[in-house]
């Protein structure tokens, strides 16, 4: 079993539906979480960090942690086109230490 | 125009030979980092630096070197001990090393061995 999981996809939606992608993972010591988005054939960049548990809003998207349930959750609201590309989990146990990536979820939005 | 470079973009090799891909930034980072990503896996960490003249094994080490003798660079080499390289190569750095520092990646240099 992989220490974190994505559903590969791909997820296909409407303009403007609102996506939800989805994270989860096995070790409880992680409580740095990171969402990276990843155009086709290009390198990921970073879109939301957040540090253990709660919410972090930011413009269209919003980032969940659920620490009880190892699970972590990124919405996106109004989704575009534009949207379009892999999204990456990631995830460490303290701030020295290195990343560990779910496989990502594969998102189409459709005009 | 800060930012991380990778070369090639493509790169071809014959099964057996050692090939060397490039990683530059300019963004005055003390952390460098090497990833490989297959379809469905992920980024796997395969060697990374947090200082010139000093670097640690990933996850996935076995098959690959890396060199660390400037600041800017850091450059991968493929080496023939690799048993399975076709993959797609992702370099980043970040101001320090660790998870609280944001990664910076590169275009990446997909492999393919003939």
């Amino acid at each position: 079993q992989k220490e974190v999981e994505q559903d590969p996809g791909p997820l296909s939606v409407p303009e403007g539906a609102i996506v939800s992608l989805n994270c989860t993972y096995s070790n409880s010591a992680f409580q740095y979480f990171m969402w990276y988005r990843q155009y086709s054939r290009k390198g990921p960049e970073l879109l939301m960090y957040t540090y253990s548990s709660g919410n972090k809003e930011d413009g269209r998207f919003t980032a969940q942690v659920d620490k009880s349930s190892k699970y972590i959750s990124l919405f996106i609201r109004d989704s575009q086109p534009s949207d379009s590309a892999t999204y990456l989990c990631a995830m460490s146990e303290n701030a020295g230490n290195m990343l560990t990536f779910g496989g990502g979820t594969r998102l189409m939005v459709k005009p | 125009d800060g930012g991380i470079t990778q070369s090639p973009k493509y790169l071809f090799r014959k099964e057996g030979q050692n090939v060397t891909l490039s990683c530059e930034q300019n963004l005055n980072h003390d952390a460098m980092y090497w990833y490989r990503q297959d379809p469905g896996q992920g980024l796997r960490l395969i060697y990374y630096s947090q200082i010139v003249n000093d670097f640690q094994k990933g996850d996935i080490a076995e098959g690959y070197s890396v060199s660390r003798e400037k600041k800017e660079s850091f450059p991968l080499t493929v080496t023939s001990a690799q048993k399975n390289p076709t993959a797609f190569y992702l370099c980043a750095s970040s101001r320090m090393a660790g998870a609280y520092n944001e990664q910076f990646f590169g275009p990446g240099t997909r492999l393919t061995v003939l």
